[in-house]
């Protein structure tokens, strides 16, 4: 399977433990994306890489996140100090911008995501 | 602000009907993309839209695009059961995707 993959698909910790996803994108993709769903709602952007370099980080992502894409393939993303807040499903998606009739798109594949509750 | 609005939020419709799914949004963008999530699953990607006046037909499934009127509709003809799932419009803004809330469609026998 080639596509996007993301571990642990479900995490279940304590309030103020601290937690780290991983996502492997697929293999020719440069851009990664981090984004946050909760129940009833659409993917929350939170942040981007560009190869390794982490280019945009959205308002909603406070100091207890950061994430990491070292040597511009897989990437990490770390919660520390959970609040019950932060249960959601962290997705994962991948892409390589692309060129149609002159125009640059920038479709995303997701990974399966994971599922964070927090206690 | 930037927003993505879809409507409706919940759709049941009988099989064999049509229907349309709206989403407006309120910044200038030519780049729009339709995804379907299934109930647990993650985001698959539908449709790609890149210019004004865009139309894009997969099966049951036709999505268009109005930059002018930041608009896109996804139209469901004549509805089947594996059809229902939540689908999503989203908004590319200088790398930053908005995503609407999703529209939770369910088809009925």
């Amino acid at each position: 399977d080639t596509g996007v993959s993301q571990d642990p698909r479900h995490k279940i910790t304590k309030r103020g433990q601290n937690v780290t996803f991983r996502c492997d994108p697929i293999s020719e993709h440069n851009r990664l994306y981090w984004y946050r769903q909760t129940l009833g709602q659409g993917p929350e952007f939170l942040t981007y890489f560009q190869n390794e370099a982490q280019l945009e980080k959205s308002r909603l992502l406070s100091d207890r996140f950061s994430a990491e894409r070292p040597k511009g393939s897989f990437s990490t993303l770390e919660i520390q100090r959970t609040e019950q807040g932060d249960s959601a499903m962290y997705l994962c998606a991948s892409s390589l911008v692309g060129l149609a009739g002159g125009q640059s798109y920038n479709e995303q594949f997701f990974g399966p995501g994971t599922r964070l509750t927090v206690l | 602000e930037r927003k993505v609005e879809q409507n409706p939020l919940f759709l049941s419709m009988q099989e064999g009907k049509n229907y349309t799914i709206y989403c407006n949004y309120s910044t200038t963008s030519d780049r729009l993309y339709w995804y379907r999530q299934d109930p647990g699953k993650s985001l698959e990607s539908l449709f790609v839209l890149l210019s004004n006046g865009a139309v894009k037909q997969e099966g049951r499934l036709m999505a268009s695009l109005d930059t002018k009127a930041r608009l896109s509709t996804l139209h469901i003809t004549a509805a089947v059961h594996d059809l229902s799932a939540t689908y999503f419009c989203a908004v590319d803004i200088t790398n930053d995707m908005r995503f609407g809330a999703g529209t939770r469609l369910t088809v009925k026998p």
